[in-house]
């Protein structure tokens, strides 16, 4: 089955920049989402189809995907981004949706 | 505005069935595939199973397939999990979600609160 692998936490000071990756086999050739989660919510979409993001989501995030590594970018870290980000895919060659491990982002 | 209300969820023994139901509004409930997601105390997200507009295609992880069966009523617009021979490690927060697009694949762009299932004995 398809594996998508996050590093288990990112450290980040307020106003620098925080890159979360998403690692998988060939996951350039997928369309890759990606969510938030605080603590006791639920998700929310933050990223879609690599690097589109839904209205109300600051232009501060960003996505990109190419090779075997897919990345959300936060720009200009604030203390509100703190949360659990989930990368999400769809394996084609089993017909189920793949979410990551999940990383959880500290801001210092 | 879409919202989602999940509903259903409790204790159950091992070995015990359970039916959720996940309640839409804001939108034409019958043109949008929709999943099933879970996620286990502490756990992160696992994906459960998705069914598509019409409820013709489904799709099951391999933890449950053969034991849940997902299914919706578009006049109604709700969607449904049916649980059963349910174990420990199904215990989790379980979260229905939208997909946004016109394909089954796309992304998920709205989520309900959630319903806790808990089995044990």
């Amino acid at each position: 089955s398809y594996v998508l692998t996050q590093p288990p936490s990112v450290s980040v000071a307020p106003g620098k920049t925080a890159r979360i990756t998403c690692g998988g086999n060939n996951i350039g050739s997928k369309s890759v989402h990606w969510y938030r989660q605080t603590a006791g919510r639920a998700p929310v979409l933050v990223m879609f189809y690599d690097g589109d993001r839904p209205s109300g989501i600051p232009e501060r995030f960003s996505g990109s995907n190419s090779g075997n590594t897919a990345t959300l970018t936060i720009s200009r870290v604030e203390a509100g981004d703190e949360a659990d980000y989930y990368c999400q895919v769809w394996d084609s060659s089993s017909d189920h949706r793949v979410f990551g491990t999940g990383t959880k982002v500290t801001v210092l | 505005e879409v919202q989602l209300l999940e509903s259903g969820g409790g204790l159950v023994q091992p070995g015990g069935s359970l039916r959720l139901s996940c309640a839409a509004s804001g939108f034409t409930f019958s043109s949008y595939a929709m999943n099933w997601v879970r996620q286990a105390p502490g756990k992160g997200l696992e994906w459960v199973s998705g069914l598509s507009g019409s409820g013709g295609t489904t799709y099951y992880a391999d933890s449950v397939k053969g034991r849940f069966t997902i299914s919706r009523d578009n006049s109604k617009k709700t969607m449904y999990l049916q649980m059963n021979s349910l174990r420990v490690e199904d215990t989790a927060v379980y979260y229905c979600a939208k997909v946004g697009g016109n394909s089954g694949y796309d992304h998920l762009d709205y989520w309900g609160q959630g319903t806790l299932v808990t089995v044990s004995s």
